[in-house]
């Protein structure tokens, strides 16, 4: 266990739907992230959160949208994807993004099918 | 361009040594980091150089070459558990985590 945690676990959906993934931490930090993973291609990440105040987005497409209420928690609310967004979506949370020494810890993540 | 190489796959023998390189390109340089991934699973921390080195951990040891833009994670007395995805990531001047694909390393009896 990491402290981060994901649900779902699993997801199949169709183009047409309207989903969210949920990421909640445990350790007290104020920095999350989302990150795609796709089979042998490197993390990409898609959005920053510092103290719930959005610093990255890596030019994602509007069908993702990130929201981040307070500190612990995290959604990516998807509509109308794409079966090339299939993928594993992750999670992950540090202290803050300051300190370039700082671990990132990572959820389990959510596999994600759209069909 | 900013850029990670490392080897695709490897494949080493219980109780032996392996030793997973990986290559950077970045603009500016904070710090490399190497975690873990096992198949399904959420990748784990293992280590972070920010200088020259070589820093041991128990059997998992990392080193890094600034100059050379090069570091390695090195695992000895390799355990069946070891089987997994090893993941290099450098941070660049902006505070960025450049990521590189993972080497996915089996452990044979």
């Amino acid at each position: 266990e990491t402290g981060v945690t994901q649900t779902p676990r699993h997801l199949v959906m169709g183009m047409t739907n309207k989903k969210s993934l949920k990421c909640e931490q445990h350790l007290g930090h104020n920095a999350m992230y989302w990150y795609k993973q796709s089979a042998k291609k490197p993390l990409e990440l898609m959005f920053v959160y510092n103290f719930k105040e959005q610093t990255e987005n890596n030019s994602v497409p509007s069908r993702f949208s990130p929201e981040c209420p307070n500190s612990s928690h995290l959604f990516l609310h998807l509509h109308t994807l794409q079966p090339e967004d299939s993928a594993l979506y992750l999670c992950a949370s540090s202290q803050d993004e300051g300190q370039p020494s700082y671990e990132q810890y990572f959820g389990p993540g959510t596999r994600l099918t759209v069909t | 361009g900013q850029n990670i190489d490392q080897p695709t796959e490897m494949t080493a023998t219980e109780g032996a040594i392996v030793q997973i390189n990986c290559t950077y390109q970045t603009s500016g340089f904070n710090g490399l980091f190497w975690y873990q991934q096992h198949a399904g699973e959420a990748p784990t921390f293992l280590s972070y150089n920010v200088l020259d080195g070589l820093e041991e951990k128990g059997r998992f040891s990392s080193f890094l070459s600034r100059s050379k833009g090069y570091s390695y994670l090195l695992l000895k007395e390799l355990q069946m558990k070891d089987s997994a995805s090893y993941l290099c990531a450098a941070r660049d001047s902006n505070y960025q985590l450049i990521w590189g694909a993972g080497t996915k390393l089996i452990i044979k009896p």
